[in-house]
């Protein structure tokens, strides 16, 4: 069976940093891409990063670019999500999705797990 | 404002056909294939259709096309438990990334 598990979110003040995790299994981790999805409160699916099947090819919404990176450990099986200077509006659930190929623009996100709540206030 | 449009809400009675549009440009669903996913009770989102592909989980009742800058994702046979919310996906390379429509509330009667 195929799991993503997210995990790291929390309370955290703005201006502040926090490292999402999406630890996996049940496939091949370093054959696919992967990808961090955000939900906020109330609205809809947010695209946030997306990085290839060998961690080189990374790509990023425009809205956390500069101040999120994503990476991946392939000899864990494990997605990160490195959130620096974060804001109110980052305050959302945070999912890690598998793409359904290797590079980073493939048909789509064919398993997703359940996420972690990021919430940011003072 | 997204970057796919799709209609805020849809509804159908149960045995019903219903079709959930996504509407793009050609940076996007023009060429790109488009998944769809669908989200109950803001639980975790799950793949109904990606490009061509039906995942092996989800009934055949389930479809998916698409025709220029607009794609379409289509349930005949309308059950109760497919009330949710339905979001559409493609990657941008006017954006180089990954955009989602706004969502369409499916609500069977």
């Amino acid at each position: 069976e195929v799991l993503l598990v997210a995990s790291g979110g929390g309370l955290i003040q703005p201006g502040g940093s926090l490292r999402l995790s999406c630890t996996t299994s049940g496939f091949t981790f370093s054959n696919y891409a992967m990808t961090w999805v955000r939900q906020a409160p109330g609205k809809g699916l947010e695209w946030v990063a997306v990085i290839g099947g060998s961690p080189g090819i990374t790509y990023y919404a425009d809205s956390v670019k500069g101040r999120f990176t994503i990476s991946r450990d392939n000899s864990k099986n494990t997605l990160y999500l490195q959130m620096n200077s974060l804001r109110a509006d980052d305050t959302a659930m945070y999912s890690c999705a598998k793409l359904s190929g290797f590079g980073v623009v493939a048909q789509g996100f064919d398993i997703w797990g359940q996420g972690t709540m990021v919430t940011v206030s003072s | 404002q997204s970057a796919l449009t799709q209609e805020a809400s849809v509804s159908g009675t149960v045995g019903q056909k219903v079709t959930l549009s996504c509407t793009g440009n050609s940076n996007n669903i023009g060429n790109y294939a488009v998944g769809w996913y669908q989200q109950i009770s803001h639980g975790a989102p799950k793949a109904v259709m990606f490009g061509n592909s039906l995942p092996s989980d989800i009934p055949d009742r389930f479809s998916g096309s698409k025709s220029g800058t607009t794609a379409s994702l289509t349930i005949s046979g309308l059950q109760a438990e497919d009330e949710a919310d339905y979001y559409c996906s493609t990657w941008d390379k006017s954006l180089s990334g990954w955009v989602f429509g706004g969502g369409t509330k499916l609500t069977v009667l």
